[in-house]
């Protein structure tokens, strides 16, 4: 079956540097996203990979390795706003998403 | 640009009624997908359509769901008949298409939070 594996929950300081991992295992691979959610509202696009390597977009950095089925988001200089919950989301062969069950992050003064 | 609008933002409904909730895609995307999460499932796709015709229903989860898409600005989802593990928040997303898929990025509305008591 297709699967994608995150962190449930994890802390981070403010001001600190957090990395939040994910693995997957799907049919195919057509890119991975990772997408913002705060509490109650909707997700939204963060980044996209579909090479190897990193992309790199202001505080927020993505990281892909195709050949270990493996991504990570990398927050720099942590602030209060940046507690949400994080998406890893993959599309497989057939252009269809699968989603990871996010990551909730807390930040702590 | 509005954005995705759905509505309602809010239902509660009881066991048994029919819910249909209400979507309007960005304005020239060709993708509209229905999700659906709880704190248990996470995020799941339900249906996608695209240029209104559905493509992959299998994630809807039973007959009680049905989904349509009359034309490029609107369409519904609906449950008859709706039951309390029906409750969840139900998102609607477009994206424009890009080489034959769905683009990398799917503008998500602000959701419908169901109650069914």
């Amino acid at each position: 079956g297709q699967n994608i594996d995150q962190p449930t929950e994890m802390t981070a300081t403010e001001g600190a540097i957090v990395q939040i991992n994910c693995t997957y295992q799907t049919s195919g691979f057509n890119g991975l996203f990772w997408y913002q959610q705060q509490a109650g509202e909707a997700p939204t696009f963060l980044s996209y990979n579909v090479l190897d390597g990193l992309e790199e977009k202001g505080r927020f950095s993505s990281f892909l390795s195709r050949s270990k089925g493996y991504s990570y988001l990398l927050l720099k200089e942590l602030q209060m706003k940046d507690s949400a919950s994080y998406l890893c989301a993959v599309r497989d062969g057939n252009y269809q998403l699968i989603w990871g069950a996010g990551t909730k992050l807390i930040i702590k003064p | 640009d509005a954005g995705v609008i759905q509505s309602p933002r809010h239902e509660v409904t009881e066991m048994g009624q029919e819910v249909t909730l209400r979507c309007k895609p960005i304005s020239g995307h060709d993708y509209l997908f229905w999700y659906r999460q709880t704190m248990m499932r996470g995020l799941e796709l339900l249906i996608y359509f695209n240029n209104n015709v559905p493509i992959d229903d299998s994630g809807m989860p039973e007959d009680r769901f049905s989904a349509k898409m009359p034309n490029a600005s609107f369409s519904t989802l609906k449950i008859q008949p709706s039951e309390p593990r029906d409750s969840a928040v139900y998102f609607c997303a477009s994206s424009l298409a890009v080489a034959g898929g769905p683009s990398y990025e799917q503008y998500f509305g602000p959701g419908t939070r169901l109650t069914v008591t």
